[in-house]
């Protein structure tokens, strides 16, 4: 079990440009999540997927935001002309429904827009 | 919509004290999920409550789910300094999609 994988773990980026961020789930794991936390909140769901369909996603999803899992294993989420306000760490987690759900997360990958 | 509400916010306690902190859901859950966060750090999975009424230990840490699966708490006994994060609560909606729906966490830090 090699956990959840996160890339990149940090990113600073100006404002207006597209960031992409990419989680390998704990394999075997079917189901996908993204959630997102800034400081003192707990996490904020934002999407999940089953396999390679995403089945809901939150209405913070904004349309600059999308996320995919084309095959059912590694994932990525894609932030397009971001705002300081996107700054945040975006945590992927991984489960497998066979074992009741429990969810893993990875390290998370620290946004910063300047 | 479906919270997750949890308090305190904040605990500081003298290490050896014991710490409380309690979770409450507007709508009844599929099973309720602890994670404990470093500071800088991730989520990290402690345990999962399923059935009504269930209570589970680890060592000094104690977690209870309640009889209508709507609240739970987590009692740490005699804390010591590896105790220091912040606790979260997760809720797994029983109705609708599988989601995880966090309460804000309470923050626990410790006088040596």
């Amino acid at each position: 079990d090699t956990g959840v994988s996160q890339n990149p773990r940090h990113k600073i980026t100006k404002r207006g440009q597209n960031v992409t961020f990419r989680c390998d789930p704990i394999s075997e794991h079917n189901r996908l999540y993204w959630y997102r936390q800034t400081l003192g909140q707990g996490p904020e769901f934002l999407t999940y997927f089953q396999n390679e369909a995403q089945l809901e996603k939150s209405r913070l999803l904004s349309d600059r935001f999308s996320a995919e899992r084309p095959k059912g294993s590694f994932s990525t989420l894609e932030i397009q002309r971001t705002e300081q306000g996107d700054s945040a760490m975006y945590l992927c987690a991984s489960s497998l429904t066979r074992r009741g759900n429990t969810i893993y997360f990875g390290e998370g990958s620290w946004l910063t827009v300047v | 919509g479906q919270q997750v509400m949890q308090i305190p916010q904040y605990q500081h306690v003298q290490e050896g004290e014991d710490f409380t902190t309690y979770c409450n859901s507007s709508t009844t859950l599929s099973n309720i999920q602890w994670y404990k966060q470093r500071p800088g750090g991730h989520p990290v999975f402690l345990i999962q409550l399923v059935k009504s009424g269930e209570v589970k230990k680890q060592k000094r840490l104690t977690f209870q789910f309640g009889e209508a699966k709507k609240n739970s708490s987590l009692h740490i006994t005699a804390t010591q300094t590896t105790d220091v994060g912040t606790y979260f609560c997760a809720g797994l909606l029983i109705q609708g999609a599988q989601k995880l729906v966090f309460g804000q966490g309470t923050r626990l830090t410790i006088n040596p």
